[in-house]
C-alpha cells in the first residue's frame, strides 16, 4: 500500500466540458507529478508540483493546469476537454527527486 | 526527442519458463533508470531504481542489468509463474531535467 490515492476512480465527461482530477500524496512526500497513460503507450508527463509550485512541464498544452496545496495533495484541472484526452490519469507522489510511489489512476472517457 | 523504448511489446510464456525485457534509453545525461510492474486495476510498484553503469539488482527471481554508456537494461524474471503476468515499465531520468521517462512497456502473460 503506497498510500496515494486519486479521486475519482473513473469519469465521464462530454467535449467541452471541464474536469478536476485529485491526487492526495503519501506521508512525508513534498512533490508530485501527474501522468496521462493513453491506450497503447507508457505513460507521459505532464507536470509536476515541488512545494506548491509547478517545477517542470512536459508537452501538453495550456489547458491542462494543475495545484499543489500546503498539504501537498494536488489537482489536474483540463479544460475544453477533447475526445484525444480519454485516458487514464496518474500522480505519483515523491520526495523530491526521490523513488515515486504511483496511485491507482484515474480513468477518464471523453464523449 | 528523447525516447526511452522497451522490447518486446508482449510476451506469452509458459510457467516455469524463463524470460528477459530490453528497455533502451537516452545514453547522455543519464541520472537513473526505474523499473515498475504494473498489475491491472494496481498501481504501478516500483522494482528497481538503477543508478551505476554495470549495477545489477535482485529481488527474489526478478533481476536487472544496466549498462549507462550504451543505453540499456534488462529485466529478467527466472522461472516465470503466473503471478508474474503484468505490465513492466521502464522509465529513465535525464540529470538535466530530473523527470520520468517512460517507455510504453512489455506486456508479459505467463499461462499455467
Amino acid at each position: 500500500e503506497t498510500g496515494v490515492t486519486q479521486s475519482p476512480t473513473h469519469l465521464i465527461k462530454t467535449r467541452g466540458q471541464q474536469v478536476t482530477l485529485r491526487c492526495s500524496s503519501q506521508s512525508g512526500h513534498n512533490t508530485v507529478s501527474w501522468y496521462q497513460q493513453a491506450l497503447g503507450q507508457g505513460p507521459q508527463f505532464i507536470f509536476q508540483y515541488y512545494r506548491e509550485e509547478e517545477n517542470g512541464r512536459g508537452n501538453f498544452p495550456p489547458r491542462f493546469s494543475g495545484l499543489q496545496f500546503p498539504n501537498y495533495s494536488s489537482e489536474l484541472n483540463v479544460n475544453a476537454l477533447e475526445l484525444d484526452d480519454s485516458a487514464l490519469y496518474l500522480c505519483a507522489s515523491s520526495y523530491h527527486r526521490g523513488e515515486q510511489f504511483f496511485g491507482p489512476g484515474t480513468r477518464l472517457t471523453v464523449l | 526527442i528523447l525516447n526511452v523504448e522497451q522490447s518486446p511489446q508482449s510476451l506469452h510464456v509458459q510457467e516455469g519458463d524463463s524470460t528477459n525485457f530490453t528497455c533502451s534509453f537516452p545514453s547522455s545525461n543519464f541520472y537513473a533508470l526505474h523499473w515498475y510492474r504494473w498489475e491491472t486495476a494496481k498501481s504501478p510498484e516500483a522494482l528497481f531504481v538503477m543508478t551505476l553503469n554495470g549495477d545489477e539488482k535482485k529481488k527474489g527471481r526478478i533481476s536487472a542489468t544496466l549498462n549507462t554508456k550504451e543505453g540499456y537494461s534488462y529485466l529478467y524474471i527466472k522461472g516465470s509463474q503466473p503471478e508474474d503476468s503484468a505490465t513492466y515499465l521502464c522509465a529513465w531520468i535525464s540529470s538535466n531535467t530530473g523527470k520520468l521517462i517512460f517507455g510504453q512497456g512489455t506486456t508479459l502473460q505467463v499461462k499455467p
